[in-house]
């Protein structure tokens, strides 16, 4: 069955860097848009950026642009987010979701991974 | 941006009774609308899409409704596993996706 597992997750200093990761599995991954979300603890859900099956249209939610970059890796069915000059604010669980259609330009996101936490402290 | 706002914050019910949960945008969105469910510690789930679709699997007690900029998610007659925050999500004016605050359903 469709599977997105997070990972890459963990404590940082504000100003560092880290890399999530996203394996995918069950479908064709190249086919899809991808989503990476967060959720702040006890907050709401925030999107953040998403990629096309082929990594040519990239978008980024104003809160991250400049610092988080989305990637993918089709061959590894991978989907990855390089997160730069972290602040506490970022401090959230990271989802990947995937497009529930395909080839759709109104799409939600079904399934999602089961998130990944990122710690951004001192 | 379209701004979701989401009402009550918190719905106190009682298993069996129905929960009316109500979700607005700013601007229209069509019947472009999701709704997931999500209880603690645990990736939200799709619920409806399109407004007032199901997703597989997702039990017919949970309906939506509305287009535009006013929906509504019903749960018509509570169980156990139902008490969880409830998100709704516009897809329609993107980017950026946008979520609804949430509500959350709890035992009276």
């Amino acid at each position: 069955q469709v599977q997105l597992a997070e990972s890459g997750g963990g404590l940082v200093n504000p100003g560092g860097s880290l890399r999530l990761s996203c394996a995918a599995s069950g479908f064709t991954f190249s086919d899809y848009y991808m989503s990476w979300i967060r959720q702040a603890p006890g907050k709401g859900l925030e999107w953040l950026s998403y990629i096309s099956g082929g990594g040519n249209a990239i978008y980024y939610a104003d809160s991250v642009k400049g610092r988080f970059t989305v990637s993918r890796d089709n061959a590894k069915n991978s989907l990855y987010l390089q997160m730069n000059s972290l602040r506490a604010e970022d401090t959230a669980v990271y989802y990947c979701a995937r497009d529930a259609l395909l080839d759709a330009y109104y799409n939600w996101f079904d399934p999602w991974g089961q998130g990944t936490l990122v710690t951004v402290s001192s | 941006e379209t701004v979701m706002t989401q009402s009550p914050a918190t719905l106190s019910v009682s298993p069996g009774e129905r929960a009316t949960l109500s979700c607005r945008a700013s601007q229209s969105v069509s019947s472009n609308v999701a709704w997931y469910q999500q209880k603690p510690g645990q990736a939200p789930r799709l619920l409806i899409s399109g407004a007032s679709t199901r997703a597989t699997g997702i039990p017919a007690r949970f309906s939506g409704s509305g287009s535009g900029t006013e929906f509504t998610l019903t749960i018509s007659s509570l169980q156990s596993e139902d008490f969880a925050v409830y998100y709704c999500q516009q897809y329609n004016n993107w980017p950026p996706f946008t979520f609804g605050p949430g509500t959350k359903v709890d035992i009276k």
